[in-house]
C-alpha cells in the first residue's frame, strides 16, 4: 500500500538553527507533493506544493522543499528557524486522484 | 472569502451514544468535501469525501457514516460510538476536482469517547 513516512516525530531547535524535516513516499510514477503546517490554535494550512518543473519549491515564511525523485523524498527545509515556526508539519502525497495520503507529522519546537 | 466551520469544537461522549459532527463551508459553490481523523501518532486518515450533494465515498470501513444534505454542508455521524472513535476530526474542502488542488481545513472537533 502507498505510504508517506516522516521519520522525525519531534524536533527541538534553537532560534536561528537550520531545519530539515524528512518526508519519503512509496508511490511509483508521477506524484503531487504537499507540505501542510498547523500552528498552535490555528487551522491546518498549505505551506507549499510541488507538481512538476523545478524540483526546488519555495513556500511561505521562507520554507522550501526539494523533490528528489531517485530517493522518493520531499524534504522540507528552512535555513534559520524562528520561534514562530513552532508547529506540527505534515507531508502529503497523491497521484491522479484527490485522495491525499498524509504522513504522521513532525512536531517542531523552537526555543528563543 | 471562503471560510469553513466545524462544530462542536470539543465533545465528550459515552460509549454507545450517537454522534453528529457538522461542517459548513461559506463563500464557494460545489466544493469537494472531506472528513479526516487524526489519531495520535498516526497522521491524518481520510474517512469520507464527497463531490456533490448525496454523493459520498467511504475510504475506510468503520463505525461512522457521512452525509451531504446541502451543497456546503457535510455531516459525520455514528449510531453507537466506540472507544476507538476518539480522535481529532477535521473537515476540509477543495474546488476544481483535480489532484493538484489545495485542500482547506477547518478548525477540527476533538472527540473523546469514554
Amino acid at each position: 500500500a502507498q505510504s508517506v513516512s516522516q521519520h522525525n516525530h519531534h524536533v527541538i531547535l534553537s532560534e536561528a538553527a537550520s531545519l530539515e524535516l524528512g518526508c519519503n513516499y512509496s508511490y511509483g510514477g508521477t506524484v503531487n507533493l504537499f507540505w501542510y503546517v498547523q500552528y498552535p490554535g490555528q487551522h491546518l494550512q498549505l505551506l507549499l506544493k510541488y507538481f512538476s518543473g523545478d524540483p526546488l519549491v519555495k513556500g511561505i515564511k521562507g520554507f522550501e522543499a526539494e523533490f528528489i525523485k531517485s530517493k522518493f523524498s520531499f524534504n522540507l527545509r528552512k535555513p534559520s528557524v524562528q520561534w514562530s515556526d513552532t508547529a506540527e508539519y505534515f507531508c502529503a502525497v497523491n497521484k491522479n486522484t484527490d485522495k491525499l495520503i498524509f504522513g504522521t507529522g513532525t512536531r517542531l519546537q523552537v526555543f528563543p | 472569502s471562503q471560510t469553513i466551520h466545524q462544530w462542536p469544537a470539543t465533545l465528550v461522549q459515552p460509549v454507545g451514544s450517537p454522534l453528529s459532527l457538522e461542517c459548513t463551508v461559506e463563500g464557494t459553490s460545489n466544493p469537494n468535501l472531506y472528513w479526516y481523523r487524526q489519531a495520535a501518532g498516526r497522521g491524518l486518515q481520510l474517512l469520507f469525501y464527497s463531490v456533490g450533494i448525496g454523493q459520498i465515498s467511504s475510504e475506510v470501513p468503520q463505525n461512522l457514516s457521512a452525509s451531504r444534505p446541502q451543497d456546503r454542508q457535510f455531516i459525520l455521524s455514528s449510531k453507537k460510538l466506540l472507544l476507538s472513535d476518539s480522535g481529532f476530526y477535521l473537515c476540509a474542502w477543495s474546488v476544481g476536482g483535480g489532484a493538484k488542488d489545495t485542500q482547506y481545513f477547518g478548525p477540527g472537533t476533538r472527540l473523546t469517547v469514554l
